[in-house]
């Protein structure tokens, strides 16, 4: 089983539309949880932080669930500009040091 | 300065050419991290200093030898490599564990 899995996408919504998607861990010891937002040849950039109690930013909610061992994304009011790759990221283990990175999903935003 | 910078951006070497990848970041993060992502694929981690001391090595070929001179910098020494080595070289920083990283834009690496 991988570390972390995501479903790859891709999502192909209209603007203006709500798009979620999960990412899976296999590691009950993991502890700290990103989301993290890639364009096309360019460097991986935070989109956010996962906390338990779940955390919003603006359009952006992230929630974890610890018992299923997995968080989630919720994009809402969709934007052109968020078409990228996301990019699950959690911490192995104990390591807080070594993240493991999961596939990403792809979200394509339409006109 | 918000910034981890990389360089150069852009790379072609020969298999028997020696070349280095560097890596700056003036955040005061303590721990630095050299990644390698292939088209359509996750950033694979390769190498993690933490305070100055190589802490993880993820059996890393030999001819990929990092360096951390000081606290701001992060050296990828390249000799030898194959083809198959050419990807995206991401370096990254964090303040601490737990937090997330600061990624560079990358050195794009072409092995000839």
């Amino acid at each position: 089983r991988k570390e972390v899995e995501q479903d790859p996408g891709p999502f192909n919504v209209p603007e203006g539309a709500t798009v979620a998607f999960n990412c899976t861990y296999s590691n009950s010891a993991s502890q700290s949880f990103f989301w993290y937002r890639q364009d096309c040849r360019k460097e991986p950039k935070l989109l956010m932080s996962v906390y338990s109690s779940g955390n919003e930013d603006g359009r952006f909610t992230a929630q974890l669930n610890r018992a299923s061992q997995y968080i989630s994304l919720l994009i809402r009011d969709s934007k052109l500009s968020d078409s990228a790759t996301y990019l699950c990221v959690v911490n192995i283990g104990s390591n807080d040091y070594k993240l493991s990175f999961g596939a990403g999903t792809t979200v394509t935003v339409r006109a | 300065d918000t910034e981890v910078t990389q360089t150069p951006k852009h790379l072609v070497m020969g298999m028997t050419n020696k070349k280095s990848l560097k890596c700056e970041q003036h955040m005061g993060h303590r721990a630095m991290y050299w990644y390698k992502q292939k088209a359509k694929k996750p950033p694979e981690l390769m190498f993690v200093y933490s305070y100055e001391k190589l802490s993880i090595n993820e059996s890393v070929p030999s001819r990929f030898s990092p360096e951390c001179p000081n606290s701001s910098l992060l050296n990828l020494h390249l000799h030898a490599l194959q083809p198959e080595d050419s990807a995206l070289y991401l370096c990254a920083s964090s303040h601490a564990q737990g937090d997330g990283y600061t990624f560079g834009s990358g050195t794009r690496l072409t092995v000839v």
